[in-house]
């Protein structure tokens, strides 16, 4: 079946416009997260979703970032007043029971 | 807070030679381990997880509790193994069981 799909693939904004990042994740899943891949720094975990659940936030690194779900399949990030140092791979994972499913993410760019 | 550390960014060896890429971690709960790979212009995917106790693509892994370490090994590295490896930890409970990545080691095989 097909896999967890993000887009855009790439996108390039300039430093204070919003941003809206797209995760379609693999159907039946229950869980989506999304991580930060930086250069030099790893990933990071930005935020959780779990069915219907509130989501947990605790890894969104300021009050520009904020995340949706919507109908428990769906999810955008959005990124508001972008700024250079959000420059990164943005990665959607979906998981049902365990071993969580990535996307290709998308390589955000801000000038 | 759980924390897991790759200690090398780059490991470079030659075709047929013995590969072990570190993997410690701090959690003080029971964690679940896990290791990631990202070959060129691919997706991250699962490569092992510690409770299968499989070996994949000619990979192990054994947790070592006293050590708190996952090291990766492969008794004979191929040119095809070049990747990003990134070792992951699951705490059952915190955030949904979302995954703390390390920092990723770059594996090169060279022929």
């Amino acid at each position: 079946g097909a896999g967890v799909s993000q887009s855009p693939s790439n996108k390039v904004t300039e430093k204070g416009k919003d941003v809206e990042l797209r995760c379609d994740p693999i159907s039946g899943h229950t869980a989506l997260y999304w991580y930060r891949q930086s250069l030099g720094q790893g990933l990071e975990f930005l935020i959780y979703f779990q069915g219907n659940s509130a989501p947990d936030k605790s890894g969104l690194p300021s009050d520009r970032f904020s995340a949706e779900r919507t109908g428990g399949s769906v999810s955008t990030l959005t990124i508001q007043r972008t700024q250079q140092e959000d420059s990164a791979v943005y990665l959607c994972a979906s998981s049902l029971v365990f071993g969580q499913f990535f996307g290709p993410g998308t390589r955000l760019t801000v000038l | 807070a759980q924390r897991v550390t790759q200690p090398e960014k780059l490991l470079s060896v030659f075709k047929g030679a013995p590969v072990e890429l570190k993997c410690n971690y701090s959690y003080s709960g029971s964690p679940e381990l896990f290791w990631y790979v990202q070959y060129s212009r691919q997706r991250l995917q699962l490569l092992l997880r510690h409770i299968s106790r499989e070996s994949i693509k000619g990979f192990t892994a054994d947790l070592n509790k006293g050590e708190t370490s996952f090291h990766l090994k492969k008794p004979f590295a191929q040119e095809e193994d070049s990747a990003m490896y990134y070792c992951a930890l699951r705490a059952a409970g915190v955030a949904g069981n979302m995954l703390t990545f390390g920092g990723g080691t770059r594996l090169m095989v060279k022929p």
